[in-house]
């Protein structure tokens, strides 16, 4: 099983603020992390797979860097709005098929 | 859209029942997860199959059984549930391509054990 840790664990921001949080996994035989987004009530969504060392991708004011040499992923949230409010996951495979997930990081934008 | 569904979102059963929890992919694909959350913890494997008939365990499979008689069909069976298997239940799927491969999951079921 995949060492996969995310912190916060949880975190409170306030509408408008700019947040990150981390995804930290073994870099050794690394060659994807995806990324998920978990809103209450609903089904985890993927935001982004990332496979190149200095791989930045964006989605809205979401954004994603990998640093596949030390074995860290930075997520990125640019302005929060309170629908940005959901676990985010992170998630490097750990076979040809399966995912190890991390435990995620907890994000409340207060209005 | 890859749909995936989930027979129940609720479930409220007693101990020592068998339970059945159903999930159903309408995107052809050959790999379907069974998965529990429970805080703190994250997405453990329960089960994984990657093709019809076939199975693998995960990381958790002490007390489930699973069964996949048809490709968009992955079931997963509680023989005796117990308190302790009271989780949140989310099944998913993706393609055969391999690690890069989204995994697209159903709404899940929350099963309480009494």
């Amino acid at each position: 099983i995949l060492n996969v840790e995310q912190s916060p664990q949880s975190l409170h921001v306030q509408e408008g603020d700019s947040t990150n949080f981390t995804c930290s996994f073994p870099s050794s035989n690394f060659y994807a992390l995806h990324w998920y987004r978990w809103e209450t009530a609903k089904s985890p969504e993927a935001l982004f797979v990332m496979t190149l060392n200095g791989d930045e991708k964006k989605k809205g004011r979401i954004s994603a860097t990998l640093n596949t040499k030390e074995g860290y992923s930075y997520l990125y949230i640019k302005g929060s709005q309170p629908e940005d409010s959901a676990t985010y996951l992170c998630a490097p495979p750990r076979s040809a098929r399966q995912l190890t997930f991390g435990s995620g990081t907890q994000l409340t934008v207060l209005p | 859209d890859v749909k995936v569904t989930q027979s129940s979102r609720y479930l409220v059963k007693r101990t020592g029942e068998k339970v059945f929890l159903e999930c159903v992919q309408d995107m052809d694909h050959e790999n379907m997860f069974w998965y529990r959350q429970d805080p703190g913890l994250g997405l453990r494997l329960i089960y994984f199959s990657y093709d019809v008939k076939m199975k693998e365990k995960g990381d958790i499979p002490e007390g489930y059984s699973v069964s996949r008689e048809k490709k968009e069909r992955f079931s997963l069976i509680l023989e005796s549930a117990s308190t302790n298997q009271t989780s949140m239940y989310l099944c998913a799927s993706s393609s055969q391509a391999g690690g890069t491969d989204t995994q697209y999951f159903g709404p899940g079921t929350r099963l309480t054990v009494l």
